[in-house]
């Protein structure tokens, strides 16, 4: 039961343009969702975060939207750099009584010179 | 400040053995988690623990198994490997609970 879905599983882009990953979910209990950015051979890094209160968070080449009645939400880069290129995975958290991220499977970025 | 430290990189082990990780988390960090990743799965959540006590479990079988000691550092245990248990095993810690975790490097653990 996949309750973070990231249905595209990559996602090229040219240099310059705005880059826009999706991630859908399924529990309306959560209330925190985050970005994270991995490089092969490294673990993930966190990139940005959203509280379930705004529906939008912004930070410099970064910003990620949130849809709570869509369950969505959307990471844009603006603009897109070859340093991008990445896996990108969203992550939910809930107030479920229990300190867990539910992860996407990921969606692989590459930024286009 | 040094990151998160898991060790060793890279492991190959041969079905049945059984094969200990460690995780070294950011100083002052006293939640720790791990977590698996394998191909079209994503990372797929196996326990957390904060001050030495287990706090949250996943949808693992008990082969699987894990521990923190009072220096916060953690250790995961897979016994009787299976092929399936080839993947990339991700270590994670923060102050207190996993919103905005710090990752390390993984141990990626190959069964043959």
């Amino acid at each position: 039961d996949q309750q973070v879905k990231q249905n595209s599983p990559s996602l090229s882009v040219q240099e310059g343009r705005i880059s826009i990953l999706n991630c859908d979910y399924t529990n309306s209990m959560f209330d925190y969702f985050l970005w994270y950015k991995k490089y092969p051979a490294e673990g993930p890094t966190f990139l940005i975060s959203i509280s379930s209160i705004k529906d939008k968070n912004e930070d410099g080449r970064f910003t990620v939207f949130l849809n709570k009645s869509a369950k969505h939400l959307s990471l844009h880069i603006v603009p897109s750099q070859p340093g991008d290129s990445a896996v990108y995975f969203c992550a939910a958290e809930g107030n479920f009584g229990n300190e867990k991220l539910t992860f996407g499977t990921g969606t692989r970025l590459t930024i286009i010179p | 400040k040094a990151g998160v430290t898991q060790t060793p990189r890279y492991l190959i082990k041969t079905r049945g053995q059984q094969v200990t990780l460690s995780c070294s988390p950011i100083s002052g960090h006293r939640s720790v988690s791990w977590y698996q990743q394998t191909p079209g799965q994503g990372l797929q959540f196996l326990f957390e623990y904060f001050s030495e006590t287990q706090r949250n479990k996943g949808n693992f079988p008990g082969r699987f198994s894990g521990r923190q000691f009072s220096n916060s550092r953690s250790e995961m245990n897979v016994s009787t490997l299976e092929l399936g248990d080839s993947a990339l095993y991700l270590c994670a810690s923060s102050l207190q609970g996993v919103t905005e975790a710090f990752f390390g490097q993984g141990t990626r653990l190959t069964v043959v």
